[in-house]
């Protein structure tokens, strides 16, 4: 499983508030990402990161900010949540050896 | 047009057949392939990773990349009722991979 673990993995909150989502990895790999879920869609990258501080935008990243301060922590942060970010989020990286790409267990964020 | 196309199925098949699962991509700029396999309310899981054109097995799986016509194919032989599954495929590289929606499998004992 690549040592990637989310937190946390259920989550209900209200609109207007802020969420963050915590995804931490095992193996010190450089690129981390943040997709979500939904049906219809696919996964769809949020997020990525590819070095502490270093960050860039993704396909759907209005209303999502992340930050890594530290190699084996990537954080999500919904600032005002909203009900279509109701979905499921995925932390991934890519093994630096063998360039593979692995996903984590997902959180499962409702927002009503 | 979505960058990677797939169809979502639900694709339903008897243990033991060969299911063949495909996609169409329309960008050329990336050439890694992947096949995921993805269990119902979990993370996907990678299964086939290739980075050119022909046939890759492991197993009862094969994956096919048919670069001049932009075509990427899974079978599995044998089928199992394990098996059944949504399967994404993608590809992309680094800063970008680009996923299909899935296809749902069920294998029937």
């Amino acid at each position: 499983d690549a040592g990637i673990t989310q937190s946390p993995r259920h989550k209900v909150t209200e609109t207007g508030t802020p969420v963050t989502l915590r995804c931490h990895q095992t193996e010190n790999h450089r690129y981390m990402y943040w997709y979500r879920q939904d049906p219809g869609h696919g996964l769809r990258l949020i997020h990525y990161s590819y070095g502490v501080k270093d960050t860039d935008k993704g396909e759907v990243s209005d209303g999502y900010s992340v930050s890594r301060s530290k190699t084996e922590d990537f954080l999500l942060t919904l600032e005002s949540a909203t009900s279509s970010q109701t979905s499921v989020y995925f932390c991934a990286i890519i093994d630096d050896s063998s360039y593979e790409q692995y996903f984590g267990p997902g959180t499962r964020l409702t927002v009503t | 047009q979505k960058e990677v196309e797939q169809d979502p199925g639900p694709l339903s098949v008897p243990e033991g057949a060969i299911v063949s699962l495909n996609c169409t991509y329309s960008n050329s700029a990336f050439q890694y392939f992947m096949w995921y396999r993805q269990y119902s309310r979990k993370g996907p899981e990678l299964l086939m990773y290739t980075y050119s054109s022909g046939n890759k097995e492991d197993g009862r799986f094969t994956a096919q990349v048919d670069k001049s016509s932009k075509y990427i194919s899974l079978f599995i032989r044998d089928s199992q009722p394990s098996d059944s599954a949504t399967y994404l495929c993608a590809r992309g590289g680094y800063q970008k991979v680009t996923f299909g929606t899935g296809t749902k499998l069920q294998v029937i004992p």
